[in-house]
This record gives C-alpha cells, structure tokens and sequence, in this order.
C-alpha cells in the first residue's frame, strides 16, 4: 500500500517552462517536506510545512515555490527550470513527535 | 565544510565479508542520528536510528561517538542484496529537519 505517492514519476521539461511535481500521502502526518537530490549527492531541503505553516530553507533559490492546499497533498512548483535544476526530487512526510521521515518514490526531473 | 561527511567509496566486498563505514557532523547540537538505505535511482529508506549506547539490528550494528561527533555503521555477512549507498543522517532538532550526507556506496559481489 503506497503511503506516499509523487506524481509524475519522471517528467521532462523545457529549459524555462514552468513545472509542478505533485505528492500525496495517506499518513494523515502533520509535515511534509521537499528535498532535491543531484546525481551522487545528498538529498538537500528545499522546505517543508507543518500543517499549513510554511518554512522555507534559507538557500532555496525563489524559482522553486509550493503549495499544500489540504493535509493530503503537497505540490512544488519550480518557475522557470534551468538545466542546473535537473534532479530527483523527493517528498517525504512525518509526525511532528517523530523524527522518522518517509519518503515517495521521487520525481525525476529532466531539463532540455 | 559539509555539515555531514562520509566517504563516497565504493567499498567493493565479497560476500560474507564485514564492512564498516564511518561519517562525522560538525554541528555538535545535533540530537539524532540515523543511517538510511538508499538503492539506485530509489528513495531513502530508514536503516536504522543509531544510540550514543551502540545499537544493533540483526547483521548491522551502529555506534555514535558525541564527543568525537562520529557514527559508524558496521555490516556482518555481506549478502548481495546489502549492495546499495548508505546515508549517515543527523537531526538537528526542529520540526524534525535531517540534515543528509552524501552516502557511501557498497557493492558486494559474489
């Protein structure tokens, strides 16, 4: 039983045109968080929310946006792809009285 | 300076072999620690939470030094399927925020 879906599960784009990358969950968790993960590095936070509150990390360029318009979905929008933005990106939930996170399958993200 | 580092590898073992890997933090008001298992092209899965008192889990075995600010991971037996990259994660505290290393690769062959 899937417990965090991402949607698409690979998607292409072109250099500047606006993207979303959807995730859902069945955890009912109160945080979701976005992580962007290059080839043969670690999975950086871009943000996440706790419940409707919306934290942002400090170096998460103003091209990547999101929304999370119920407890169940999560959407990351990134403005104007560049080629440099070409990454996996992964959405993962917890409970905020947990520490373990749970993550989806990922989005790869193509740029051309 | 990474706030998480670990050795890329790859560590290249045979079956049966014991193989350990090492990562250090340089925030010392990190709270938690874990190592995630993350196979090619996949999520990150949790391996394992790792104690200031050294905890194991069947094959695999964790210690966490504070004072060094050092975690180890250590596997026993190797099987094929242990082939994967291991991920040393610390948690610096705060809505549960993980703060990743860059994994070390294992291949264990036959």
């Amino acid at each position: 039983d899937a417990m965090v879906i991402q949607n698409p599960r690979y998607q292409v784009t072109q250099f500047g045109k606006p993207v979303t990358l959807s995730c859902s969950q069945t955890l009912n968790h109160n945080v979701m968080y976005w992580y962007q993960q290059k080839s043969s590095q670690a999975p950086k936070l871009l943000f996440h929310y706790y419940d409707k509150d919306f934290n942002n990390e400090a170096d998460t360029p103003d091209n990547f946006q999101s929304r999370r318009p119920n407890t169940s979905f999560c959407f990351l929008d990134i403005r104007s792809p560049g080629l440099g933005d070409a990454a996996m990106y992964l959405c993962a939930t917890s409970r905020a009285s947990s520490v373990e996170q749970f993550f989806g399958p990922g989005t790869r993200l193509t740029v051309l | 300076r990474k706030e998480v580092e670990q050795d890329p590898g790859p560590f290249n073992v045979p079956e049966g072999a014991t193989v350990a890997f090492n990562c250090t933090y340089s925030n010392s008001a990190s709270q938690s620690f874990f190592w995630y298992r993350q196979d090619c092209r996949k999520e990150p899965k949790l391996l394992m939470s790792v104690y200031s008192s050294g905890n194991e889990d069947g094959r695999f075995t964790a210690q966490l030094n504070r004072a060094s600010q050092y975690i180890s991971l250590l596997i026993r037996d190797s099987k094929l399927s242990d082939s994967a990259t291991y991920l040393c994660v610390v948690n610096r505290g705060g809505y549960n925020k993980l703060i990743f290393g860059a994994g070390t690769r294992l291949a264990v062959h036959p």
